[in-house]
């Protein structure tokens, strides 16, 4: 599968704890996007970056959260002292040229007990 | 605000019937609207965007700005339809967000 890849697929971890998802992007896309969906609901932005430079951050986006792109290939996302709200689906998009063909991930289901 | 409205969250019809998926959004501008689909255990993907006009399997959408609307149709549904569909718009166009907005979600079951 040479799409968007989403390293792991499923994390579980207890209340307190971080936890990093990482991102690996179509090789030749400079655009990478990171949204979290709930269940019932669409995906919601939280950033995205355009080579290495992140350029937008939802805020939704708390002081918790904090993603990378470094030399603008991979990134990771990484959520410090998770909470039980923090469970959910979290995506990653990858375009060339903006979000008209951005190519979606099949995502990091995380769930905090 | 930038806003999409899906009022459905399901939606069911028989194979061979027309079907219209309904998204209204809400922006100051000229938004780029597009339709996401998720079938069963697979990826988000890109159905189709209002500025190529294309027709995706068999799927059109016209984009109403007086209506602030962008309904999906297909006049006959087949069950391999079957799927969630999302309505999404970006900034883009007028050099705003990059951020895709989407809609909550419906979903389409199409019965045999």
């Amino acid at each position: 599968d040479t799409g968007v890849s989403q390293d792991p697929r499923h994390k579980i971890t207890k209340r307190g704890q971080n936890v990093t998802f990482r991102c690996d992007p179509i090789s030749e896309h400079n655009r990478l996007y990171w949204y979290r969906q709930t269940l019932g609901q669409g995906p919601e932005f939280l950033t995205y970056f355009q080579n290495e430079a992140q350029l937008e951050k939802s805020r939704l986006l708390s002081d918790r959260f904090s993603a990378e792109r470094p030399k603008g290939s991979f990134s990771t996302l990484e959520i410090q002292r998770t909470e039980q709200g923090d469970s959910a689906m979290y995506l990653c998009a990858s375009s060339f040229g903006g979000p008209t063909e951005a190519f979606f991930g099949q995502g990091t289901r995380l769930t905090v007990v | 605000a930038q806003r999409v409205t899906q009022p459905e969250k399901l939606l069911s019809v028989f194979k061979g019937a027309p079907v219209e998926l309904k998204c209204n959004y809400s922006y100051s501008g000229s938004p780029e609207l597009f339709w996401y689909v998720q079938y069963s255990r697979q990826r988000l993907q890109l159905l189709l965007r209002h500025i190529s006009r294309e027709s995706i399997k068999g799927f059109t959408a016209d984009l109403n700005k007086g209506e602030t609307s962008f309904h999906l149709k297909k006049p006959f549904a087949q069950e391999e339809d079957s799927a969630m569909y999302y309505c999404a718009l970006s900034g883009i166009k007028q050099g705003g967000s990059e951020k895709l907005v989407f809609g909550k979600g419906t979903k389409l079951t199409v019965n045999p």
